[in-house]
């Protein structure tokens, strides 16, 4: 029973389009993350919403959008996708957002041609 | 600017002896740090983290050892196996803030029979 579940794994797309990746998480979790891997294997934060609150966004272009619907989910929203975009791209979880570990996904793999 | 180095890239070991892997940071504020381990295809997996309020952590074969003044971490395993064979993340947070990890870029461990 997968903890942080994220669909698509992988994605392929054309630039100029516009894509959604979704997540939940089974933990009982208040706190939700997005994380960049990119071709350089650098794993970065882009946002972080506790309770459905938005209190990490990083520098991110406003083509990236997250939307919390309710504590367990957190899905990211891609408008107009460029080829800088492709990276593979995890969600996270933790109990509180002070200090504590942090519970990922298996990542989604995004292909932008 | 990176905050959280790992200078190897990657590190072959034989089964049953001792693998080190190492972690430098540069942010003084960081004070909770993590080791993750992530397989290919898969979500980083957390292993073993460390409070600055303490030098040594220990979970059955993994220790994590701080040293605050040299701001260096490291993650002993020992004895090795070829389950460990897996990328290793070392990640730094600072508590009181929102919860946001910091990683450096990875080393490869390789546990050869």
């Amino acid at each position: 029973d997968t903890a942080v579940s994220q669909t698509p794994k992988y994605l392929v797309t054309q630039m100029g389009n516009d894509k959604s990746i979704k997540c939940e998480q089974n933990l009982g979790h208040d706190t939700m993350y997005w994380y960049k891997q990119d071709s350089k294997k650098f794993l970065k934060i882009m946002f972080s919403y506790n309770n459905k609150e938005l209190i990490i966004n990083e520098t991110v272009p406003n083509r990236f959008s997250p939307k919390s619907p309710d504590k367990a989910h957190l899905n990211l929203h891609i408008n107009s996708l460029e080829l800088g975009d492709s990276a593979v791209y995890f969600c996270a979880s933790s109990q509180g957002s002070v200090g504590n570990t942090i519970y990922f996904g298996e990542g989604s793999w995004l292909t932008v041609v | 600017d990176q905050q959280v180095k790992q200078n190897s890239p990657s590190l072959s070991v034989q089964e049953g002896r001792i693998s080190i892997l190492n972690c430098d940071y540069t942010n003084s504020m960081f004070d909770y740090f993590l080791w993750y381990k992530k397989y290919p295809a898969e979500g980083p997996t957390f292993l073993i983290s460390i409070s600055s309020i303490k030098d040594k952590n220990e979970d059955g074969r993994f220790t994590v050892f701080l040293n605050k003044s040299a701001k260096h971490l490291s993650l002993h395993i020992v004895p090795s196996q070829p389950g460990d064979s897996a990328v290793y993340f070392c990640a730094a947070s600072r508590t009181g803030t929102a919860s946001k990890l910091t990683f450096g870029t990875g080393t490869r461990l390789q546990v050869t029979l």
